[in-house]
C-alpha cells in the first residue's frame, strides 16, 4: 500500500459526461501528479501541483483540468468525454525534502475509466 | 518524441535466471531514474532507483547499471521467479531545488518467468 488514495475505482459513463476523479495524496506530501494510462500511448503526465499551485502540464487535453485543494486532496476533472479518454487514471505524491525521500513518486491505485 | 526509450518489449525468463531491461534517455537535464514494477490492476510501485553520481545500485535481486555517457540505464534481475511476471517500466526525471519533476516513462517491459 502506497499510501495514496484514489476514488472511485471504476468508473463507467457516456460520450460528452463529466467526471470528478479524486487523489487523496501520502500524509506530509505536497507534490501530487496526475497521468493516464492506456494501451497505445503507455503512461502520460498530466499535470504537476505543488501544494496548491499548478507546476507543470504536460499532455493534458483543454477538457481535462484539475486542482489541488488547502488540505492537498487533487481532483482531475474530464469533460465532455469521448471513447479516447477511456483510460487508467493514475495520481502519484512525493514528499517534501523534510518530510522524507524526496526521490519518490508513489502512485496510487488508480482510476479505471471506461466511456462508452 | 519519446524522451525515454526501452527494450525489450517482453521478455521471457525461466526461474532462477537473470532478466534484464534496457532504457536510453536523450535529455541530459535528467538526474533521477526509477524503475516502476506494476502488476494488473495495480498502480506502479517503484522497485530501485538511481542518481548519475553511482555507476551501479544494488538492492536484493535488483541491479541497476546506469552508463552517463552513452545515456543508458539498466535493470537486471538476478534469480528471477515466477512472482516477478509484471510490466517494468523505467523512468527519468529532473530534481530543481526540492521538487521532483514529471516522470518520463519508457513504453514498458512486460516479464514472464516461467517456473
Amino acid at each position: 500500500d502506497s499510501g495514496v488514495t484514489q476514488t472511485p475505482k471504476h468508473l463507467i459513463t457516456a460520450t460528452g459526461q463529466r467526471v470528478t476523479l479524486r487523489c487523496s495524496p501520502r500524509s506530509g506530501d505536497l507534490s501530487v501528479y496526475w497521468y493516464q494510462q492506456s494501451l497505445d500511448q503507455g503512461l502520460q503526465f498530466l499535470i504537476h501541483y505543488y501544494n496548491g499551485e499548478e507546476r507543470a502540464k504536460g499532455n493534458i487535453l483543454e477538457r481535462f483540468s484539475a486542482q489541488q485543494f488547502p488540505d492537498l486532496h487533487s481532483e482531475l476533472n474530464l469533460s465532455s468525454l469521448e471513447l479516447g479518454d477511456s483510460a487508467l487514471y493514475f495520481c502519484a505524491s512525493s514528499a517534501y525534502p523534510s518530510g522524507g525521500p524526496k526521490e519518490t513518486q508513489y502512485f496510487g491505485p488508480g482510476t479505471r475509466l471506461l466511456v462508452l | 518524441q519519446q524522451q525515454v526509450k526501452q527494450s525489450p518489449q517482453s521478455l521471457i525468463v525461466q526461474k532462477g535466471g537473470i532478466s534484464i531491461i534496457n532504457c536510453a534517455y536523450e535529455n541530459t537535464a535528467f538526474d533521477y531514474f526509477p524503475w516502476y514494477q506494476q502488476f494488473p490492476g495495480k498502480g506502479p510501485a517503484l522497485l530501485i532507483a538511481i542518481r548519475p553520481d553511482v555507476s551501479e545500485k544494488k538492492e536484493g535481486r535488483f541491479t541497476i547499471s546506469f552508463n552517463k555517457s552513452a545515456k543508458q540505464f539498466s535493470l537486471h534481475i538476478m534469480d528471477s521467479q515466477p512472482g516477478d511476471s509484471a510490466t517494468y517500466f523505467c523512468a527519468a526525471s529532473s530534481i530543481r531545488g526540492s521538487t521532483l519533476g514529471r516522470l518520463y516513462f519508457g513504453r514498458g517491459t512486460q516479464l514472464t518467468v516461467w517456473p
